[in-house]
């Protein structure tokens, strides 16, 4: 059962462009979103978060989107740049839970 | 200096053998966990560790063990490596849990097992 999917494996984007990278959840009790971004060889590295109680969550080029009716969770990168190009991974979790469920991941490719 | 260590980065080994995997902190936070990596399922929980005398099983602990020797170093073995615990393996550490309190991960031990 898997209860956070990120249906799309790869995208590729223009440098300069906008990318949308994807998130679907089924839990309606998660509090908490965060994307992460993995390079080669790398573990993941935090990226961006929101809490279930707000919409949006702004850091320089990069906006999460929440959308809890729909249960989907976007992350928006503006200007894409070739430095981008890594697997991102969302997560969430249900406070007192203690533990992160992972989506599969998607993997970016910002195109020179 | 990274702030989470894991040793080794690779290691190929064979069916039965027992394997243990190392994990060393110098961010000072109580929690930490260890994940396995497979292509199509993103990064699954094995164990989870509060302090030195809290484990707990993660969603896929069967055929694993941890150890918590210290704050800063948690340890995670096979006792008798099968060809499917073959994965990408991670450790992550976080002060507490939260939007602002996210884990750190160390870089991974590839694990394959013959």
């Amino acid at each position: 059962d898997q209860q956070v999917k990120q249906n799309s494996p790869s995208l590729s984007v223009q440098e300069g462009r906008i990318s949308i990278l994807n998130c679907d959840y089924t839990n309606s009790m998660f509090d908490y979103f965060l994307w992460y971004k993995k390079y080669p060889a790398e573990g993941p590295t935090f990226l961006i978060s929101i809490s279930s109680i707000k919409d949006k969550n702004e850091d320089g080029r990069f906006t999460v989107f929440l959308n809890k009716s729909a249960k989907h969770l976007s992350l928006h990168i503006v200007p894409s740049q070739p430095g981008d190009s890594a697997v991102y991974f969302c997560a969430a979790y249900v406070s007192g839970t203690y533990k992160y469920i992972f989506g599969t991941g998607t993997r970016l490719k910002v195109l020179a | 200096d990274a702030d989470v260590t894991q040793t080794p980065r690779n290691r190929i080994t064979k069916t039965g053998k027992r394997i243990m995997l190392e994990c060393s902190q110098t961010k000072g936070h109580d929690r930490m966990y260890w994940y396995r990596q497979d292509p199509g399922l993103g990064l699954r929980l094995i164990y989870y560790s509060f302090d030195v005398k809290d484990i707990n099983k993660g969603e896929i602990s069967d055929g694993y063990s941890v150890s918590r020797q210290a704050q800063a170093k948690f340890s995670l073995s096979l006792e008798s490596a099968i060809p499917n615990q073959t994965a990408l393996y991670f450790c992550a550490t976080s002060e507490g849990q939260g939007a602002n309190q996210p884990q750190h991960f160390g870089d991974g031990t590839r694990l394959s097992i013959l």
